[in-house]
């Protein structure tokens, strides 16, 4: 079936425009993430969906980034105000389950450059 | 704080020729490690979890192992396609049981 889908793939901003990243998980799965990587490092955890609940965002780097999942299926994370080192790949993954270290598939990706 | 280390960070290989990637991590407990694979321009692909020491899972030329203290990736008779960044990540059981907590990655270089 179809994996986790990632909207635009490439995006680039000018500092202090807003940008709007799109996840689509993998229909079903209750669990969702997001995660920042940065050029040469591994992802790091920005927030955590179950359903349209948002039960972590103990990652997001300032109050700049906002992310919602409305109606529990796709999600998006908004930055507003980018600065350049919000530039990274953000990457959204999905699970089936509530937790319990069910596996976490990934999307592509969307990478952002600020100028 | 969680802390996983992968190493080496790079390493290039002969087709054919069998090597190990190292990832120690530090946690109050473990629920789960993972490897990931990742190709440029693409997000991380599942390959395995291990949950407790001893553990070991299989998946073509790729065996994954686990200690308390580390898990190891042995890669059997590398092909040239087998070249891609090998992610580790833990969960850890003293915090969330979601979190994924990765280390920087090996980046594996197979020539033909």
């Amino acid at each position: 079936g179809a994996g986790v889908s990632q909207s635009p793939r490439y995006k680039v901003a000018k500092r202090g425009q807003d940008v709007a990243l799109r996840c689509d998980p993998i229909s079903g799965h209750v669990s969702l993430f997001w995660y920042q990587q940065a050029l040469g490092q591994g992802p790091e955890f920005l927030t955590y969906f179950q359903n349209e609940a948002q039960l972590d965002k103990s990652g997001l780097p300032s109050d700049r980034f906002f992310a919602e999942r409305p109606e529990g299926s796709v999600s998006t994370l908004k930055i507003q105000r980018t600065q350049q080192e919000d530039s990274a790949v953000y990457l959204c993954a999905s699970s089936l389950g509530g937790g319990n270290t069910d596996t976490q598939y990934f999307g592509p990706g969307t990478r952002l450059t600020v100028l | 704080e969680d802390q996983v280390t992968q190493s080496p960070e790079a390493l290039r290989l002969q087709e054919g020729e069998s090597s190990s990637l190292n990832c120690s991590y530090t946690v109050s407990g473990l629920r789960g490690l993972f490897w990931y694979r990742q190709d440029p321009g693409k997000g991380p692909e599942f390959l395995f979890t291990l949950y407790s020491a001893g553990e070991e899972k299989e998946k073509e030329r790729l065996k994954a192992t686990l200690t308390k203290k580390e898990s190891f990736l042995h890669i059997t008779a590398p092909k040239p396609e087998d070249s891609a960044t090998y992610l580790c990540a833990v969960v850890d059981s003293g915090g969330s049981n979601y979190k994924l907590t990765f280390g920087k990655g090996t980046l594996l270089t197979v020539n033909p």
